[in-house]
């Protein structure tokens, strides 16, 4: 079986400051996906990383696929409040009929 | 409005009642899925679907039936509602190979 796990659970910070969150797996995925989930909503997708020492950009988002294709991180830079939210990452599973979702890392910015 | 689209948002039902959560999904993508998601658990996969009249367990299909007769519409019953089902549900579908576009959510309460 498949599982992505993700660190850390909990983040707050105030704002201006970096992060850096982490999804692992001890499988290898052929892609990784970050979602950011809103309290009430769903899941919207931010990225999706398909080769192994991807890095890809997404304004103050940084995301990079591990080598392996077993881990990834997001890296945010000058955080804001409006950046609070779930983060998930997920990828497909061997069949490539589902996703595997990691727990999530819920952070909080503080003004 | 293109999309996929839940009802309703919210739901209290009884225990033993039986409650159908709807799913509506315009871009006539193949694959859809339900979710529930709990704290402490993220995403967890009921039932997913790879196209009309082809759908199958996922990790936690217990208590629950779906059907697929369109491509577009994917319910999700539960035959006897019992308070473990109380969650937030959550449905998607998949556009190419790797992005999943979910659904505001229904928060069901049984109890």
């Amino acid at each position: 079986t498949q599982l992505l796990e993700q660190s850390p659970q909990f983040l707050s910070i105030q704002e201006g400051e970096n992060l850096t969150v982490y999804c692992n797996s001890s499988s290898v995925f052929s892609s990784l996906q970050w979602y950011r989930q809103e309290p009430g909503e769903g899941p919207v997708l931010l990225v999706t990383v398909v080769t192994g020492g991807e890095v890809k950009k997404l304004k103050r988002l940084t995301f990079q696929f591990g080598d392996a294709r077993k881990d990834s991180s997001l890296h945010i830079t000058a955080a804001q409040p409006g950046d609070t939210g779930l983060y998930l990452c997920a990828g497909p599973d061997n069949y490539g009929q589902n996703f595997v979702f990691g727990p999530g890392t819920r952070l909080s910015v503080l003004p | 409005d293109a999309g996929i689209t839940q009802s309703p948002r919210y739901k209290i039902t009884e225990t033993g009642r039986q409650v159908t959560l709807m799913c509506h999904q315009t871009w006539s993508h193949s694959y859809m899925f339900w979710y529930r998601q709990d704290l402490g658990h993220g995403l967890r996969l009921i039932y997913y679907s790879a196209a009309a009249d082809i759908t199958d367990k996922g990790e936690v299909p217990d208590g629950y039936v779906v059907s697929r007769s369109k491509t577009e519409n994917f319910p999700l019953t539960l035959e006897s509602a019992t308070r473990s089902q109380t969650s937030v549900y959550f449905c998607a579908s998949l556009g190419g190979t790797t992005e999943a576009f979910f659904g505001q959510g229904t928060r069901l309460t049984v109890v």
